[in-house]
């Protein structure tokens, strides 16, 4: 069974950075893309950015080129993602999800990580 | 980069209604859109991929048409579990840059 499994919830104060992961397992990880999505409170979807674990290879959206980072261990089968010098507008839902090649969706998704940015 | 306007953002219908929600791309591209489903509290899940098709285990209800910059979603009778944000997500590049649109939310009247 496909599973992506992220790491839990956070209360984080503002300046401060915070490394969200995501463990794959049921699957090849190296085989697929994983890739990261924003979702804010009562907001829609946001993609932020994809890894290929084989390789480490990343794209960012323009959106949020510089303003996170996307890693993966390949030998732990766990992808990351990387938020620095946090702001209350950075609190959302993250969600980590297998990319299906071919059709280019997202066909397993995490149970997300909800990051609160609070004093 | 390409831009994915979805409408309505909004809308209630009564068990049993036809629902028709489309996204609009900013330019062409071809048939790379997929439908999700989102429930509250939960993650999304798709339902249609490459425009039309159907995936495996979704009911019939739903269907996807559309291509180039005009697509269509459709649930042809709506079910109380129907009850969703609903986003189309296009994809273009290899590897791929994916864009969502702003969503649709569903519900029962």
């Amino acid at each position: 069974e496909v599973q992506l499994v992220q790491s839990g919830a956070e209360v984080i104060k503002p300046g401060e950075s915070l490394k969200i992961s995501c463990k794959g397992s049921g699957y090849s990880f190296t085989n697929y893309w994983i890739g990261w999505v924003r979702q804010m409170p009562g907001k829609g979807l946001e993609w932020m950015g994809l890894i290929y674990p084989s390789d480490s290879d990343t794209r960012y959206s323009p959106s949020f080129q510089g303003q996170v980072t996307i890693s993966a261990d390949k030998s732990i089968t766990t992808a990351y993602l990387q938020l620095s010098s946090l702001k209350a507008s950075d609190t959302a839902i993250y969600y980590c999800a297998r990319l299906r090649r071919g059709w280019w969706n997202f066909d397993y998704w995490g149970q997300g990580t909800l990051v609160t940015v609070s004093s | 980069d390409i831009q994915m306007t979805q409408s309505p953002s909004s809308l209630s219908a009564s068990v049993g209604d036809r629902v028709t929600i489309t996204c609009q791309a900013s330019q062409d591209i071809r048939k790379y859109l997929n439908w999700y489903q989102q429930k509250p509290g939960k993650a999304p899940k798709v339902l249609i991929y490459d425009a039309s098709n159907l995936e495996t285990g979704v009911p019939s209800r739903f269907s996807g048409s559309g291509s180039g910059t005009h697509f269509t979603f459709t649930i042809s009778s709506l079910q109380p579990e129907d009850v969703a944000t609903y986003y189309c997500q296009q994809y273009d590049h290899l590897p791929p840059r994916l864009t969502f649109g702003g969503g649709t939310k569903v519900d029962i009247k």
